[in-house]
């Protein structure tokens, strides 16, 4: 069974720090990760990523992939309280399984002014 | 404008009446897929469909049933609803698996 495991559950930082959110994965046929944002409703789409040791960054945001240790960090610098969110990492599977998304339970930010 | 529309938005109802909650795109996505989340379980797939006529299981589809008839529209059918059934839907587009997937405002459903 495919599993996606976020750490930590949930943060608390002020604003102006720098936080990394982990996201390890157990895939069969792996295909690509993706990040997701929810705020108080539905959920964003942030980054995907098929490749090691690429970084994807957009604006104060930034993700890379690790496919040999199984795991993807998403890092935010200077953060904001419009950044207090859910994360949420996502695994795309391939083969039969191609379409399949397993999601992992996300990380709760909490960004203090 | 480009969206996924989901009805209703809200719906108590009770142990076993049939009911189906709506998911309709208006981009020509192929890949459509529905999800469940509930406290402390992030999202989880009930659904999915490559195109027309195409569906596959997610991790969760004990209990629903989809229909891919046209390439727009992709119910969620709950033929005997439960109160474990009790949770909060998305339905979600993207042109392909993987790329940037649209969700709808999401379907809170309660099951007494």
């Amino acid at each position: 069974e495919d599993k996606v495991v976020q750490s930590p559950l949930s943060l608390v930082v002020h604003e102006g720090d720098t936080v990394t959110l982990n996201c390890s994965y157990e895939v069969t046929n792996f295909r690509s990760l993706l990040w997701y944002k929810q705020e108080k409703k539905a959920p964003t789409f942030l980054f995907m990523l098929t490749s090691s040791g690429i970084e994807k960054k957009s604006g104060r945001l930034s993700s890379i992939l690790d496919k040999k240790e199984l795991f993807s960090i998403l890092n935010i610098t200077a953060t904001q309280t419009g950044d207090s969110a859910v994360y949420l990492c996502a695994t795309n599977a391939g083969g039969t399984s191609y379409g399949k998304l397993t999601f992992g339970q996300g990380t709760i930010l909490t960004v203090h002014p | 404008e480009a969206q996924v529309t989901q009805n209703p938005r809200y719906l108590i109802t009770v142990t076993g009446k049939k009911l189906t909650v709506t998911c309709s795109q208006n981009m020509n996505h192929e890949y459509m897929s529905w999800y469940r989340q509930d406290p402390g379980l992030g999202l989880r797939q009930i659904y999915y469909s490559m195109n027309v006529e195409v569906t596959d299981k997610g991790d969760v589809p004990e209990g629903y049933k989809v229909s891919r008839k046209e390439k727009r529209n992709f119910p969620l059918i709950l033929e005997s609803p439960s109160p474990n059934q009790t949770s909060l839907y998305f339905c979600a587009s993207s042109f392909l698996v993987g790329d940037t997937q649209y969700f709808g405002p999401g379907t809170r459903l309660t099951v007494l």
